[in-house]
């Protein structure tokens, strides 16, 4: 089983939709959650973060953290053609040594935003 | 913001030859670096951790003498596939972490896609 899973979709949306994109984990922890967008052929940047659970809210995303049912989510309101990329979530234990700042990252999910 | 450059951005080249990827911090300077190996419709995996000044730190499964890394400044980092194979072709992509900078604070380079004939 892996540590973090993710439906690869693909999700496609017409403009204007919310999208709403979700990652399960199993190793308890995990503490630092991140969503990641990447561009076909491009490196991977830096969406949201959250530490531990909660939301969190910047503009037209929203990151949801349930670490009671080791469950992420992110919402996309008003989504647009230009939010058409692969999301990945990834997350970081609580840990020092070899293990501080390492990512674990889930499959990816392809996002289809359609005029 | 802080950029990662990666150089080449893609090589081509044949099967038994050696191939080095750069990775650079432009305008910060980053005791960690991460590689990571992405194959089509796949995620990113961990091949190793690399502090500047020491060994990188390889993660289970990924064979140090063929990919090896070297940090030895604080804003470059080479991964060098040696006698690289067709099963090495991959979008091979860097991460750097600010010196001093928070766990979750890294910056992506853009990515070296490999074919390897």
């Amino acid at each position: 089983q892996k540590e973090v899973e993710q439906d690869p979709g693909p999700l496609s949306v017409p403009e204007g939709a919310i999208v709403s994109l979700n990652c399960t984990y199993s190793n308890s922890a995990f503490q630092y959650f991140m969503w990641y967008r990447q561009y076909s052929r491009k490196g991977p940047e830096l969406l949201m973060y959250t530490y531990s659970s909660g939301n969190k809210e910047d503009g037209r995303f929203t990151a949801q953290v349930d670490k009671s049912s080791k469950y992420i989510s992110l919402f996309i309101r008003d989504s647009q053609p230009s939010d058409s990329a692969t999301y990945l979530c990834a997350m970081i234990r609580n840990a020092g040594g070899t293990s501080y700042g390492k990512l674990t990252f889930g499959q990816g999910t392809i996002l289809t935003v359609h005029p | 913001g802080a950029v990662v450059s990666q150089h080449p951005s893609r090589v081509i080249c044949k099967s038994g030859t050696s191939v080095k990827i750069e990775c650079r911090s432009l305008d910060f300077q980053a005791t960690t670096m991460f590689w990571y190996r992405q194959f089509p419709k796949q995620s990113l995996m961990l091949m190793a951790t690399s502090n500047e000044g020491s060994k990188a730190t390889y993660e289970q499964g990924v064979e140090k003498d063929k990919f090896l890394i070297n940090h030895a400044s604080l804003t470059l980092s080479t991964l060098t596939v040696t006698s690289a194979h067709p099963e090495d072709s991959s979008f091979y992509i860097c991460s750097a972490r600010l010196a001093g900078g928070r766990r979750e604070t890294q910056y992506f380079g853009p990515g070296t896609r490999l074919l390897v004939l």
